[in-house]
């Protein structure tokens, strides 16, 4: 059975920083990339970033480029999100998600529980 | 960057009823188009990929349908546990993908 299970979220002050952790099992991690996704209380989606299996390609959206940096670490089965400089509207709920391919077409079909992070003095 | 848009933004419907909500994309995304749901407090669910592609497991009440800029998903007869906020997705720029706004289902 495929799981994603986040983890490090909490409550931090403007201008800190927090790790988020993603433990992938049930299925060949090394095999997939992985993205992160946000959600503000109340509000819909957004995407954060994105990493393919072997970590040569990285994607940020431009609400956070510059202070967050995801990575990954295949051999532990681990999906990490490095966030620096936080501000109040990065509290969200955020969820990593599994990527494939199928016919073609990339989507998301699996997703994590979710972890809050809460940025607030 | 592309733009997703959904109409309505929320809807009441009752038990049975026929349930369409709409996903406009701001350029020709082809049909690179997902639906997820998502219920209060849990991580979206994938319904439909590539436009009309039902997601194994999900019941064949609903069903998706478009290409280019506009696509439709629909419930065909709506199920209690069918209330939750409905998501679009283009994954035709991937792996920069963005959602549309949302549409809410409650219960009339």
């Amino acid at each position: 059975e495929v799981q994603l299970v986040e983890s490090g979220g909490g409550l931090v002050k403007p201008g800190g920083s927090l790790r988020l952790s993603c433990a992938a099992s049930g299925f060949t991690f090394s095999s997939y990339s992985m993205n992160w996704v946000r959600q503000a209380p109340g509000k819909g989606l957004e995407w954060v970033s994105s990493i393919s299996s072997s970590s040569s390609y990285i994607y940020y959206a431009d609400s956070v480029k510059g202070r967050f940096t995801i990575s990954r670490d295949n051999a532990k089965n681990s999906l990490y999100l490095q966030m620096n400089s936080l501000r109040a509207e990065d509290t969200a709920v955020y969820y990593c998600a599994r990527d494939t391919t199928r016919d073609g077409y990339n989507l998301e079909d699996y997703w994590g529980q979710g972890t809050l992070v809460t940025v607030s003095s | 960057d592309i733009q997703m848009t959904q109409s309505p933004s929320s809807l009441s419907a009752s038990v049975g009823d026929r349930v369409t909500i709409t996903c406009r994309a701001s350029q020709s995304i082809s049909s690179y188009l997902n639906w997820y749901q998502q219920k209060p407090g849990k991580a979206p669910k994938l319904l439909i990929y590539a436009a009309s592609s039902l997601q194994s497991g999900v019941p064949s009440r609903f069903s998706g349908s478009g290409s280019g800029t506009d696509f439709t998903l629909t419930i065909s007869s709506l199920q209690p546990e069918d209330f939750a906020t409905y998501y679009c997705q283009q994954s035709y720029s991937t792996p920069i993908f963005t959602f549309g706004p949302g549409t809410k289902v409650d219960i009339k």
